[in-house]
């Protein structure tokens, strides 16, 4: 597809569950972002990737969350033993390497978790 | 004190009014001052960026940067309901390559 494509798109689960949400960014782009977006709320920063490593991941909350890039394509954020504080909308973004030096990002629809 | 202050709204105007948003910034070192235009359920996508101070125009879009107030501000003229959405500043230090947003703005255009 042409724009940033998050799965699954709602995602209900029990407090203390595994949970796992997809990225794939636009083709060819070398950067990808993970943010967190509570209602009310602007999107607040995750972690940003370069490539295959994590060139920040100072906005993860702690260590129940995890996230990889294995191939440098495709993202997964991963959050173990859910809370109900974890419900939010997370927003994946991908940018060109010339543009995310400008802040230029494409954002994904979101995966919209709720823990019950 | 958060990085970045923006008033929450909600804002309802009636069509072709102008419309005006702010947002406030502690640090100095934001380098790249963008607004981004989020629909309901959906993610935020960019409508316009500014680099120094001064105004940038796109059409019904005008961007204004104040870097001694530290104050950015989005004009719409005639707006449209098609505009109703939250308007998020957000701002970009080059080293970090991380995005700071504001809370965002509701606004709601009535026809």
């Amino acid at each position: 597809g042409a724009g940033v494509s998050q799965t699954p798109s709602n995602k209900v689960t029990e407090k203390g569950k595994y949970v796992e949400l997809r990225c794939d960014p636009i083709s060819g782009h070398t950067a990808l972002y993970w943010y967190r977006q509570s209602l009310g709320q602007g999107p607040e920063f995750l972690i940003y990737f370069q490539g295959t490593g994590a060139a920040d991941d100072s906005g993860l909350p702690n260590d129940r969350f995890f996230a990889v890039r294995p191939e440098g394509s495709v993202s997964t954020l991963k959050i173990q033993r859910t809370e109900r504080g974890d419900s939010a909308m997370y927003l994946c973004a991908s940018s060109t390497q010339a543009r995310e030096n400008t802040g230029e990002l494409f954002f994904g629809e979101g995966s919209r978790l709720t823990v019950l | 004190q958060k990085e970045v202050e923006q008033d929450p709204g909600p804002l309802s105007v009636p069509e072709g009014a102008i419309v005006s948003l702010n947002c406030t910034y502690s640090n100095s070192a934001f380098q790249y001052f963008m607004w981004y235009r989020q629909y309901s359920r959906k993610g935020p996508e960019l409508l316009m960026y500014t680099y120094s101070s001064g105004n940038k125009e796109d059409g019904r879009f005008t961007a204004q940067v104040d870097k001694s107030s530290k104050y950015i501000s989005l004009f719409i003229r005639d707006s449209q309901p098609s505009d109703s959405a939250t308007y998020l500043c957000a701002l970009f230090y080059n080293q970090g390559g991380k995005l700071i947003f504001g809370q965002g703005t509701e606004l709601s255009v009535k026809p």
